[in-house]
């Protein structure tokens, strides 16, 4: 099975700062990778997929980049609803494969 | 509005069963693949099952191979999991999760929309 690795664990962030977040792949999967939200207590919410794409309802804040095994979730300007945990996901071979999550902090 | 909401977790044995099912709205289900996702208490996310949009194909996670069973009426809008033989470590909040979009005959499988999740917990 294709592994995700996330790094970091934890990102302390201050508010208006820029976050990013690393996703490896432990083989290529083209752009078949999904970045999710999840704040406690609540199911994963979509925020990119295709790599790049923003899902419905996300600011432009958010951005993706990376294709192969190599991608990163930016956030330019955190808010503070934005404080949360980030997973990666591919979605090019079964089975479906998620990082460990990053825990995006208030610094 | 799409919606999915889950029921039919709780308190099991181990050795017992546990049939969940995830009532979707909102969107056409006969028109998707789905998805059940796991996450024990305090870890992350795991992919359990797929099914077809018209039921016929499925795959599963090795963890679960051969005692969890996806399933789907269309005409209920609903989607199932049947798990049997449950262990410890089938302990987890179950989700349904739609899958994306299809162009032609190719799907993309990131999943677009959750369900609220449904505690299972496996213990004597």
């Amino acid at each position: 099975e294709i592994v995700m690795t996330q790094s970091p664990a934890t990102l302390s962030v201050s508010p208006g700062e820029r976050a990013t977040l690393s996703c490896r792949a432990s083989q290529s999967v083209s752009s078949n990778l999904a970045w999710y939200q999840q704040k406690p207590g609540q199911a994963p919410r979509l925020v990119i997929y295709g790599a790049s794409t923003r899902a419905t309802g996300i600011p432009a804040t958010f951005s993706g980049s990376g294709s192969a095994t190599e991608f990163t979730l930016t956030i330019s300007s955190l808010q503070s609803e934005d404080f949360a945990l980030y997973y990666c996901q591919q979605y090019t071979d079964w089975p479906l494969t998620f990082g460990q999550g990053t825990n995006v902090e208030i610094k | 509005e799409v919606q999915m909401l889950e029921s039919g977790g709780g308190l099991v044995q181990p050795g017992g069963s546990l049939r969940l099912s995830c009532a979707a709205s909102g969107f056409t289900l006969s028109s998707y693949w789905m998805h059940w996702v796991r996450q024990p208490p305090g870890k992350g996310l795991v992919w359990v099952s797929r099914i077809n949009s018209d039921g016929s194909s499925t795959s599963y996670a090795d963890s679960v191979k051969g005692r969890f069973t996806i399933s789907r009426d269309n005409a209920k809008n609903t989607l199932y999991l049947q798990m049997s033989s449950l262990r410890a470590e089938d302990t987890a909040i179950y989700y349904c999760a739609k899958s994306g979009h299809c162009i032609s005959s190719h799907c993309y499988f990131y999943h677009d929309y959750w369900g609220q999740g449904t505690l299972v917990t496996v213990s004597s």
